[in-house]
């Protein structure tokens, strides 16, 4: 049972546009909500995070905006650069736990 | 410098030998995680231990041990029972209070042959 389904499993944009990954969960207890990078050959490591007291949160080029009612949210990642090419995790914790639950993970390419 | 080292790098094994891959961390964290990495299956987790001299499986146990000897190391052995070894292993710690953030090694990448 995947808790936490994350889309599109692959994306490719232009250099200088917007990639949009998007992640929705089932489990109402669930409270903090990261993402992690990822780079070929290494391990993720921890992008950006929100909790569902905010709408938004947003650092630099990257945006996690976070709709509590659909249960969704999504990553943003604004004048996308080749260097930005990585797989991205979405994942969710619940306050009794510090186990994430991790999406699938979308695999990002960015062309010059 | 603190982090997670992950040893080795690649690792080649022959089908029915047990292989253990290791993993050590001095951020003084009393969370350590093993997860596996398949093309398109995103981050399973194979065992976690929140304190020293305690474990538990995760979703994907069956083949694998651990121990938890020392705060600061947490090797995983594939064994011969493990139908698929071949894969992308992580290791991760977490400290148990405030972020939650997992901070993970640089990998292990098994192949058996």
């Amino acid at each position: 049972q995947q808790q936490v389904k994350q889309s599109p499993q692959s994306l490719i944009v232009q250099k200088g546009g917007i990639s949009i990954i998007n992640c929705a969960y089932e489990n109402t207890a669930f409270d903090y909500f990261p993402w992690y990078q990822q780079f070929p050959g290494k391990g993720p490591a921890l992008l950006i995070a929100i909790r569902p007291d905010v709408s938004e949160k947003k650092e630099g080029r990257f945006t996690i905006s976070f709709n509590k009612s659909a249960k969704q949210f999504s990553l943003h990642i604004m004048d996308s650069q080749p260097g930005d090419s990585a797989t991205y995790f979405c994942a969710a914790l619940s306050g009794g736990s510090y186990i994430p639950t991790f999406g699938r993970g979308t695999s990002l390419i960015v062309h010059p | 410098d603190g982090g997670i080292t992950q040893s080795p790098k690649y690792l080649f094994r022959k089908e029915g030998q047990n292989v253990t891959l290791s993993c050590e961390q001095n951020l003084n964290h009393d969370a350590m995680y093993w997860y596996r990495q398949d093309p398109g299956q995103g981050l399973r987790l194979i065992y976690y231990s929140q304190i020293v001299n305690d474990f538990q499986k995760g979703d994907i146990a069956e083949g694998y041990s651990v121990s938890r000897e020392k705060k600061e190391s947490f090797p995983l052995t594939v064994t011969s029972a493990q139908k698929n070894p071949t894969a992308f292993y992580l290791c991760a710690s977490s400290d148990r209070t405030g972020s939650h953030e997992q901070y993970f090694g640089p990998g292990t990448r098994l192949t058996v042959t």
